[in-house]
């Protein structure tokens, strides 16, 4: 089924430690997108890319770095993981900026301990 | 800057009841509004999505209108029934320099047979 496709789906992390979340999708989006949902504080941009080879900062990067070095795939690093990065990842993907609908993933659990 | 809210947080109806969900925003240049749904423990999935110049959207027995003027969208669900039952989100992408999408927190609703 075409879609947005995460890996892994739950991870648990000890701090300190590093990880890569994948995000590949099949429907030749061009933006994709990369969101932490924790609650009371709904879904926050970490990262985003226009197009294959770019990045950029969303709203909440820092502690998360990304790469989009295929137009299918979108992978978000957490170098050294921190309690507060404990959250549930979702990743997304659109034709455009502004006038398309978003697909997402099912998300990605991350517990740091 | 923009701001979106969604009242009430929690919604409980019998089954059969049509209802109506609030979302409001505070800044009315917007390219377009999204309304999500959200099953515990998935992903977001897309219901519709309103142009600026738009008034309403329909996709069977869910309606979505769009009111720039006094900022505010409303989702209007017809016949509820339990599989409606899920987090409801409403988010505005933002027109001018911070060209994103601004979620709400959602509205939890649960259809009771």
């Amino acid at each position: 089924n075409a879609g947005v496709t995460q890996t892994p789906k739950f991870r648990v992390l000890k701090t300190g430690q590093s990880m890569t979340l994948l995000c590949a999708q099949d429907m030749n989006h061009e933006y994709m997108y990369w969101y932490r949902q924790d609650p009371g504080m709904g879904l926050r941009l970490i990262h985003y890319s226009v197009g294959e080879g770019t990045t950029a900062k969303g709203e909440v990067p820092d502690g998360y770095n990304v790469s989009r070095l295929k137009k299918q795939n979108f992978l978000l690093g957490l170098e050294s993981a921190a309690p507060s990065q404990t959250s549930v990842y979702f990743c997304a993907s659109s034709w455009g900026a502004s006038n398309y609908g978003y697909t997402f993933g099912s998300g990605t659990r991350l517990t740091v301990v | 800057k923009q701001e979106v809210t969604q009242i009430p947080a929690a919604l409980s109806v019998p089954e059969g009841e049509n209802l109506v969900l609030n979302c409001s925003f505070t800044d009315s240049a917007i390219y377009n509004l999204q309304w999500f749904r959200q099953d515990p423990g998935k992903g977001l999935t897309s219901l519709l999505l309103i142009q600026s110049s738009q008034r309403e959207q329909t996709s069977g027995r869910l309606n979505a209108s769009l009111d720039k003027s006094s900022g505010r969208s409303t989702l209007y669900i017809a016949a509820s029934q339990p599989g409606d039952s899920a987090t409801y989100l409403c988010a505005a992408f933002n027109a001018g320099n911070n060209r994103k999408l601004i979620w709400g927190l959602g509205t939890s609703l649960a259809v009771n047979p």
